[in-house]
């Protein structure tokens, strides 16, 4: 299995609170990812980043914010967290190849509850 | 990105192939077919992806048809393990912009 992994697992906060959910990586890939699922909606792209404090907005980025100090840790910020940001969140790793990007491997989620 | 239709559920009986089609009909030269699957609640999980060339490997084939408007992915001889939501994307590779957006997928569900 590849070395990413999330932290918490599991989190419950109040609305208006922040928020910041880990993803480390041991595999010194390039490109780190945070996505949200929701019921109905598959996965979306809320950040990504292409390199050490190179971050780009995906599909959904507002009311989040992204940083990557090191390349082995990808921060996700919930500023002020929301209901409507309950959801289960995902980090991916992928490092590009000569054939496109190689695959990307998953962390195993973090699910956030918003009360 | 170019966008990708898949349907949103099928079924396939254990031990047969499971033939999960994708359209995407505005890919361009320089994009690439994923397929991806999510079983359960876990993170997604890579199957293969491809430029123009069928491909192989130990766990599905890929097959793009010659204007690159569509795809399958096979998956030769489904098993139980095999229900999923399958996922087909098409990404740019270069630069800045390697993402990948998923959709809503197929759910595949193999029947004994």
């Amino acid at each position: 299995d590849a070395g990413i992994t999330q932290s918490p697992r599991h989190k419950v906060t109040e609305t208006g609170t922040p928020v910041t959910l880990r993803c480390h990586q041991t595999e010194n890939h390039r490109y780190m990812y945070w996505y949200r699922q929701d019921p109905g909606h598959g996965l979306r792209l809320i950040h990504y980043s292409y390199g050490v404090k190179d971050t780009d907005k995906g599909e959904v980025s507002d009311g989040y914010s992204v940083s990557r100090s090191k390349t082995e840790d990808f921060l996700l910020t919930l500023e002020s967290a929301t209901s409507s940001q309950t959801s289960v969140y995902f980090c991916a790793i992928s490092e590009p190849s000569g054939r496109g990007i190689t695959e990307a491997f998953f962390g195993q989620g973090t699910r956030l509850t918003v009360v | 990105d170019a966008k990708t239709t898949q349907p949103t559920s099928m079924d396939c009986a254990e031990g047969r192939a499971a033939n999960l089609p994708c359209n995407h009909s505005t890919i361009s030269g320089n994009e690439y077919v994923y397929w991806y699957r999510q079983i359960h609640s876990q993170g997604p999980q890579y199957i293969i992806h491809g430029l123009k060339n069928n491909e192989t490997n130990e766990m599905a084939s890929l097959i793009i048809t010659e204007d690159r408007k569509s795809s399958t992915l096979i998956l030769p001889h489904a098993t139980l393990r095999d229900t999923a939501v399958y996922y087909c994307i098409v990404s740019y590779y270069g630069g800045a912009t390697n993402k990948l957006i998923f959709g809503t997928g197929t759910l595949l569900a193999v029947q004994p």
